[in-house]
């Protein structure tokens, strides 16, 4: 079955410090990768994807991603956090068997401590 | 450019009672149309999409439908409301499998 794992609730991290949330899948066929953000009581905003060509793409906002192959993964990063990067981030793929439909995981909440 | 309007933005409505949610695109052409429910902040459940007028393809059955009367408006709606379906409703549009998806700003609704 096609799937999408963010292995954390939760991600603390203190402002100004890197940051990692964590995104793995499962899917046939080469994958079409996204992240997103959500900030409360509002829709889901795009970041950046991935569909070919260099494995680190840079979005929005100073994120970037890595998409690696052989560990099935798309992780998305960012080199210094700011308070205002709290929110919920959620990472989709479009799989070969998916009929072209985003499988979501479940989120991560992201919260950057002054 | 392209902007997507979902309304309203909060809704309480008492068990029993008929649901209508509306959305609408500008700035595109036949886009594909979804909606989805989130439950407490968290994870998102495809309910319906739909790739043209008419089509309507459901995921989850349940005590919803949806219907695209025109090319670029998606409406959901239930006949009775359970206090199960409260949640947060998202509608989005996308073209391609490899475009990015957008999303309206979101429709409280709480069934009392």
């Amino acid at each position: 079955a096609q799937s999408v794992a963010q292995p954390e609730d939760q991600v603390n991290v203190a402002e100004g410090n890197p940051l990692t949330v964590k995104c793995t899948y499962s899917v046939s066929g080469n994958p079409y990768l996204f992240w997103y953000v959500q900030y409360p009581n509002r829709g889901l905003q795009f970041l950046l994807k991935y569909i070919t060509g260099d494995n680190l793409v840079k979005g929005s906002y100073g994120f970037e991603a890595e998409f690696n192959k052989s560990q099935t993964s798309f992780h998305l990063k960012k080199p210094s956090a700011l308070v205002s990067d709290s929110a919920l981030y959620f990472c989709a793929v479009v799989g070969g068997d998916s009929n072209y439909q985003l499988i979501w995981g479940a989120g991560t909440k992201l919260i950057i401590k002054p | 450019s392209q902007t997507i309007h979902q309304w309203p933005a909060t809704l309480v409505q008492p068990v029993g009672s008929p649901l209508s949610l509306e959305c609408t695109v500008e700035g595109t052409s036949n886009p594909n149309l979804y909606w989805y429910r989130q439950a407490a902040g968290r994870g998102l459940q495809l309910l319906f999409y739909s790739v043209g007028i008419g089509q309507i393809s459901s995921e989850v059955p349940q005590n919803l439908s949806a219907s695209r009367p025109q090319d670029r408006q998606f409406i959901l709606s239930s006949k009775k409301l359970l206090l199960s379906d409260s949640g947060f409703y998202l509608c989005a549009w996308g073209l391609w499998a490899s475009d990015e998806a957008f999303f309206g700003q979101g429709t409280r609704l709480t069934v009392v």
